[in-house]
């Protein structure tokens, strides 16, 4: 079944840590990526995105995500967390077909970071 | 700033009640979408909506129905609802290929 993958349910970092967060996904064909956040008692936030072009994607708040379309992956990191970025991360493929394009999550990774 | 607003943000409701959820967005975006988010499982798609009047099911659509009478409104319907059907309920639009989510509704049936 096409699905995405996001394989660390539940990381947890000192600050200054750095951070990486898996994301795969099954989908052939054309494919937009993205990321998404949750803060505590927030809603969700696009944290960054990716169409075409350069596979390197920055995003808000130092982070980057990496496409590799040999492994469909699209893993996000940021080389130095803070204790703000405590919260519910969340891979999205929005897969284009003839009638819409509809967006599928990942499970989410919480992100767990000591002060 | 692309707002999406969802009517409630705490619903309980008895199993066995018909239960409406609303959203409305203002931005005439043309995609609309229902998912339901439970712990562990990420966020799951239940239905969406391309156009006024136009729906399709997600990946877990039994049990709940849709509706989409005009542009800016995407209704998400429980016909019965059962305990099951406990959860985060959020909406979104969106416009190309960016979504906006709602605050989300924590429906609980009792």
């Amino acid at each position: 079944a096409q699905s995405v993958s996001q394989h660390n349910h539940h990381v947890i970092l000192s600050e200054a840590a750095s951070l990486e967060l898996g994301c795969n996904y099954s989908y052939g064909g054309t494919v937009n990526l993205f990321w998404y956040v949750q803060y505590p008692g927030q809603h969700l936030q696009l944290l960054l995105k990716y169409f075409s072009g350069d596979p390197l994607v920055k995003g808000i708040k130092g982070f980057e995500a990496e496409f590799i379309k040999s492994k469909f992956s699209f893993n996000l990191r940021k080389p130095s967390v803070q204790w703000s970025d405590t919260a519910e991360y969340f891979c999205a493929v929005m897969k284009e077909d003839s009638s819409a394009s509809k967006i599928i999550f990942g499970s989410g990774t919480r992100l767990s970071i000591r002060p | 700033d692309v707002k999406v607003t969802q009517s409630s943000r705490y619903l309980v409701k008895r199993t066995g009640e018909k239960v409406f959820l609303e959203c409305v967005q203002d931005m005439d975006h043309e995609n609309m979408f229902w998912y339901r988010q439970d712990p562990g499982l990420g966020l799951r798609l239940i239905y969406f909506s391309y156009d006024v009047k136009m729906k399709e099911k997600g990946d877990i659509p039994e049990g709940y129905s849709v509706s989409r009478e005009k542009k800016e409104r995407f209704s998400l319907i429980l016909e019965s609802a059962s305990t099951n059907q406990t959860s985060m309920y959020l909406c979104a639009s969106s416009f190309r290929v960016t979504a906006f989510f709602g605050q989300g509704t924590r429906l609980t049936v009792v």
